[in-house]
């Protein structure tokens, strides 16, 4: 069964700590991606990669970096954390090189809360 | 940029149809789609329509598309409470398959 693990479902962090969220997929998929849940905004792109040690800015990108070292793992990272960083991120991937019909498949997300 | 609008609630009686509507503003799209997601998970892809057709039927659920308004829909016939969740729709932008925007979701309601 084809699988994107996010490492924690629910984390509690301070304002100012450091915040790893890890992201695995099992399918060999070239794109990865992070996207950030809130009520009323819907889902919002942070960051894309579409190749190991690659990354793109989504729409949101102020606040985060990521890192791709190998193919199946995408870590989203927050510097410095805020209080307006408490949202669900939401990790997906896809097949690439324009394949398929571009499903993305999803992590079951984590919910952060900086107090 | 890409814009992709739905209404945010949708409130049915078990057994009737649903119809979630959404429109977006890429002309060059070449697939939509349909998320649901449940309380408290992932987003799994339900349906998608390639950008050359404008209906396609999937057990108890239809899409139609019409391109030159860019509006899509998704009909559920017989809604069961089991169909309460959140339908996002998302078209993939400027003509790439690998790159969603999403509306903001549509809470469907069932009531017994």
């Amino acid at each position: 069964d084809v699988k994107v693990t996010q490492s924690s479902r629910y984390l509690v962090k301070r304002t100012g700590e450091k915040v790893f969220l890890e992201c695995v997929q099992d399918m060999d998929h070239e794109n990865m991606f992070w996207y950030r849940q809130d009520p009323g905004l819907g889902l919002r792109l942070i960051y894309f990669s579409y190749d190991v040690k690659m990354k793109e800015k989504g729409d949101i990108p102020e606040g985060y970096s990521v890192s791709r070292e190998k193919k199946e793992r995408f870590s989203l990272i927050l510097e410095s954390a805020s209080t307006n960083q408490t949202s669900m991120y939401l990790c997906a991937s896809s097949l690439g090189g324009g394949a398929g019909t571009g499903e993305l498949f999803f992590g079951e997300g984590s919910r952060l809360t900086v107090l | 940029g890409e814009d992709v609008e739905q209404s945010l609630f949708l409130s049915v009686r078990e057994g009737d149809s649903s119809v979630i509507n959404c429109t977006y503003t890429d002309s060059s799209s070449t697939y939509l789609y349909w998320y649901k997601q449940e309380p408290g998970a992932g987003l799994q892809l339900l349906t998608y329509i390639f950008s050359n057709m404008d209906m396609k039927q999937d057990q108890r659920l239809t899409v139609l598309l019409n391109k030159k308004d860019k509006h899509l829909s998704l009909r559920i016939a017989d809604t069961q409470t089991g169909d309460s969740a959140i339908y996002f729709c998302a078209e993939a932008a400027g003509g790439s398959n690998y790159k969603l925007t999403f509306g903001k979701g549509t809470l469907l309601t069932v009531n017994p």
